[in-house]
């Protein structure tokens, strides 16, 4: 069982540019979530999936869109990549939609947005 | 607001010596309580979570947490800690109601001293 699996794990652009962060999990999960983190934040939500077919918007969607390919995979594409979209992005997915089910984590990927 | 404050950014602790990390919370009633650790280029991790029940909650790596309504906290304790332990760790809480969001603390990053 590899878990959550992210690609890449780092990746350089410059503003303007666009891409695509894969994430795939292998635990059958249902709901599969994007955050960001940034220095002295936390994790900010910024897209989630509760179940295959369907996305919705998180605290911090601007700039960012989303598919949920199937039950396996859930992307985050930015469009035209801005200087504060710098972050940690972390992929992660669950059982189901509810607070209490635990949130397993991909290992993440290093975005700088030059 | 909703918000989750984790009032120390770094700690420093000797190896051995017993460690708590503080999380207080601001929420309309008693949430789900989670506790996650991110060691070094790692993703999140469970450590521990509580829902009802027994205030005092055991979790992995020998972590525990205890939960006080009266205080709105849910702080982290070791007895011992290890070299291992070093890592930022992050308090969350979850609503009970339909909305599912975390609520994430902004993380105390832990360094364990020889």
């Amino acid at each position: 069982n590899a878990g959550v699996t992210q690609t890449p794990k780092f990746q350089v652009l410059k503003t303007g540019q666009s891409m695509t962060l894969q994430c795939a999990q292998d635990m059958n999960h249902n709901s599969m979530y994007w955050y960001r983190q940034d220095p002295g934040m936390g994790l900010r939500l910024i897209y989630y999936s509760a179940s295959e077919g369907t996305t919705d918007k998180g605290e911090v969607p601007n700039g960012y869109n989303v598919s949920r390919l199937n039950k396996r995979e859930f992307s985050l594409r930015l469009e035209s990549a801005a200087p504060s979209q710098t972050s940690v992005y972390f992929c992660a997915s669950s059982v189901g939609l509810t607070s209490y089910n635990e949130q397993f984590f991909g290992p993440g990927t290093r975005l700088t947005v030059l | 607001a909703q918000s989750v404050t984790q009032p120390d950014i770094h700690i420093t602790v000797s190896e051995g010596a017993s460690l708590e990390l503080r999380c207080n919370y601001s929420y309309g009633a008693t949430p789900y309580l989670f506790w996650y650790v991110q060691s070094p280029g790692q993703g999140l991790q469970l450590l521990l979570k509580y829902f009802s029940g027994d205030t005092l909650v055991q979790g992995i790596k020998g972590f525990e947490a205890e939960f006080k309504r009266s205080q709105s906290s849910f702080n982290l304790r070791k007895p011992s800690v290890h070299w291992s332990d070093a890592a930022e760790y992050f308090c969350a809480v979850g609503p009970m109601d339909s909305n599912y969001q975390l609520i994430w603390g902004a993380g105390t990053k832990l360094i364990i001293e020889p």
